[in-house]
């Protein structure tokens, strides 16, 4: 069974930098894409970013600036860094697993439970 | 930038009745591309349909998806006490980029 958990500080101030930890068990971050997605009232379910494990990442374009995502796949966990928080920033943070099946159809089927950030 | 318009805000039905819900694309769309979600408080969305019609792992078959262009439909036929939770519509383009719609309360 594929499980993530997100692990990280509850409560950011502004300015500051937020760092979060996926750990991914029952699936090997070398296979697939990994997600960073939040949640919040005002913004709704927004697509952080996506890695690969050797490194290639996609950020969304409203948050480029601010993010950076790595992995270390000798721990079978990936990470989210953003930065310049403000309280716009407030949310549940959420990690996934990207799959695309042999179509090419893209889904995220995993997630984590999610982790609030309070900035 | 793809923007997913949902509809009804709110969809207020009863336990064995038919839940039809609307996911709109602010541009035509690839079939391929469109999934939907639930959620239901405290927990994670979970992945429903993919590819417009494919239904994911372990979802029941009165979960149906439909549509093209820009109009997608998530028809639940018998609606379960299970069943009533936020609905999102997801759409994925090759930026890549991924776009969740606002949702559907199914109460």
């Amino acid at each position: 069974q594929v499980q993530l958990q997100e692990s990280g500080p509850g409560l950011v101030k502004p300015s500051e930098t937020l760092s979060l930890t996926c750990t991914v068990s029952g699936a090997s971050i070398t296979r697939d894409y990994w997600s960073w997605i939040r949640q919040s009232p005002g913004r709704g379910l927004e697509w952080i970013g996506q890695i690969f494990y050797s490194g290639v990442t996609n950020y969304n374009p409203s948050l480029k600036s601010r993010v950076t995502m790595s992995a270390d796949a000798s721990k079978n966990q990936f990470s989210l860094k953003l930065t310049s928080l403000t309280a716009a920033d407030t949310a549940v943070y959420y990690c996934a697993r990207d799959c695309y099946d042999t179509s090419g159809r893209p889904y995220f089927d995993y997630w984590g439970r999610g982790t609030l950030v309070n900035v | 930038e793809i923007v997913l318009t949902q509809s009804p805000g709110t969809l207020s039905l009863s336990p064995g009745e038919r839940a039809t819900l609307s996911c709109r694309a602010s541009q035509r769309v690839s079939s391929n591309f469109l999934a939907w979600y639930h959620q239901k408080p405290g927990q994670a969305p979970r992945l429903l349909i993919y590819g417009t019609s494919s239904r994911a792992t372990g979802i029941p078959e009165r979960f149906s998806g439909s549509g093209s262009g820009t109009d997608f439909t998530l028809t639940i036929s018998g609606l379960e006490p299970e069943d009533f939770a936020v609905y999102y519509c997801h759409h994925y383009d090759s930026s890549p980029m991924f776009t969740f719609g606002p949702g559907t309360k199914l109460e």
